[in-house]
């Protein structure tokens, strides 16, 4: 298996316009999640999805945050417009239906909004 | 709600030492434990995990961790340490019906040659 594969590695872009992040997750992994590690706030979960469907957005910052899973095995993030403070390492993670065997991180994607 | 502590910002060790790294954690009841490390540019990788059984786990790369409910702690621990081991390592917590890892600030190790 690849594992869990994001797209951008990195990103750099100019305040206003719109981001979008690709996630593909593990095939079988029935969980989604959505994690932005800066080093003021260490990581912070955004959004979590379960079968497609999203449970828990409240880790999302701001309206201008959006995030989608069309199908099993694609997600976006988007960001629009973006701002500077929203430069960090965007994580995607997928975890089987039993959770408690643990995440599979992606490699992130370094989002610079200059 | 969980919550983890990490106390040590920094760890820095001498190769082939031993190592251990302090995590505590807040949570009424059991929860599921975990250890990931982060390589530079890279993402998290899972090194071991407890939720039942045996308090002492091995996990991956030689390293071990040892559950204390009495101390509420799941201390990581490698008894001789590589180069390659220099990272970033989160312990985290999952709890609550969807066991979703509530993560540490991290530690960073660094390895003197």
């Amino acid at each position: 298996d690849a594992g869990v594969i994001q797209s951008p590695r990195h990103e750099v872009t100019e305040m206003g316009q719109e981001v979008t992040l690709r996630c593909k997750p593990i095939s079988g992994h029935n969980s989604l999640f959505w994690y932005r590690q800066t080093m003021m706030r260490g990581l912070e979960l955004l959004i979590y999805f379960n079968n497609n469907v999203p449970i828990d957005d409240s880790g999302m910052p701001e309206d201008r945050f959006s995030a989608k899973m069309p199908n099993a095995s694609f997600s976006t993030l988007k960001i629009q417009p973006s701002e500077p403070r929203d430069s960090a390492v965007y994580f995607c993670a997928s975890s089987p239906p039993d959770r408690g065997h643990g995440y599979t991180f992606g490699s992130g994607t370094r989002l610079t909004v200059v | 709600a969980q919550s983890v502590t990490q106390p040590d910002i920094h760890i820095t060790v001498s190769e082939g030492a031993s190592l251990e790294l302090r995590c505590n954690y807040s949570y009424g009841a059991t929860p599921y434990l975990f250890w990931y490390v982060q390589s530079p540019g890279q993402g998290l990788q899972l090194l071991l995990k407890y939720f039942s059984g045996d308090t002492l786990v091995q996990g991956i790369k030689g390293f071990e961790a040892e559950f204390k409910r009495s101390q509420s702690s799941f201390n990581l621990r490698k008894p001789s340490v590589h180069w390659s081991d220099a990272a970033e390592y989160f312990c985290a917590v999952g709890a609550g019906g969807s066991y979703i890892p509530t993560f540490g600030r991290g530690t960073s190790l660094i390895v003197h040659p």
